[in-house]
């Protein structure tokens, strides 16, 4: 079974303070994404990547920073945290079009609240 | 650009009901569309898909049609159990490399017994 986890499922944090979420694959996906899911509004791409040390921007990446070092290692960095980040943050990982049914595994999310 | 229209949720019903959950969508080109499912407290899941005009997508008693003339992959399923209730998406793959998706908003759905 595919498994991607996340370092952590609830996270409380101050504003102005920086916030690493992690993610890890261990199916060897060459790709891998970053959700916030709010209400009304669904899942909404942040930053994705094709491939080690590869980063795109997704529709909202203002605010957000991310860094793959490794291929089955995603971060997400919230260099300095704002209220309206408080969300659920949901990572996933794919094999490239081609070689699989362009089927996305999640993660279990992690719920991010910024006072 | 791309975009995905669900319908407005919460949807409630009684065990045994029938369900529709409708998706419509705009995209350039001929897009895979998919439904996705999240049970509560968990990530989301792939439901079932379509990869072109007119295939069935079916999984768990679920189907969904990929209509490209109505640009439509309604859900549907002819007797819901407690056990799904979840929060479903529709969502289409963007065309190009790397299966870039874009998500409907999610419709919540409450089976009661």
């Amino acid at each position: 079974d595919v498994k991607v986890t996340q370092s952590s499922r609830y996270l409380v944090k101050r504003t102005g303070e920086k916030v690493f979420l992690e993610c890890v694959q261990d199916m060897d996906h060459e790709n891998m994404f970053w959700y916030r899911q709010d209400p009304g509004l669904g899942l909404r791409l942040i930053y994705f990547s094709y491939d080690v040390k590869m980063k795109e921007k997704g529709d909202i990446p203002e605010g957000y920073s991310v860094s793959r070092e490794k291929k089955e290692r995603f971060s997400l960095i919230l260099e300095s945290t704002s209220t309206n980040q408080t969300s659920m943050y949901l990572c996933a990982s794919s094999f490239p079009r081609g070689r699989s049914q362009e089927t996305q595994y999640f993660g279990p999310g992690t719920r991010l609240l910024v006072l | 650009g791309n975009s995905v229209t669900q319908m407005e949720g919460p949807v409630t019903l009684s065990e045994e009901a029938f369900l529709t959950i409708n998706c419509t969508y705009t995209a350039t080109g001929y897009p895979s569309l998919f439904w996705y499912v999240q049970y509560p407290g968990e990530g989301l899941q792939l439901l079932l898909k379509a990869t072109k005009a007119d295939d069935k997508g079916s999984n768990k008693g679920f189907e969904a049609t990929y209509r490209k003339e109505t640009t439509s992959f309604h859900l549907e399923k002819g007797s819901v159990q407690v056990s799904d209730s979840a929060v479903y998406f529709c969502a289409l793959s963007r065309d190009n490399y790397g299966q870039n998706f874009v998500f409907g908003p999610g419709t919540r759905l409450s089976v009661l017994p």
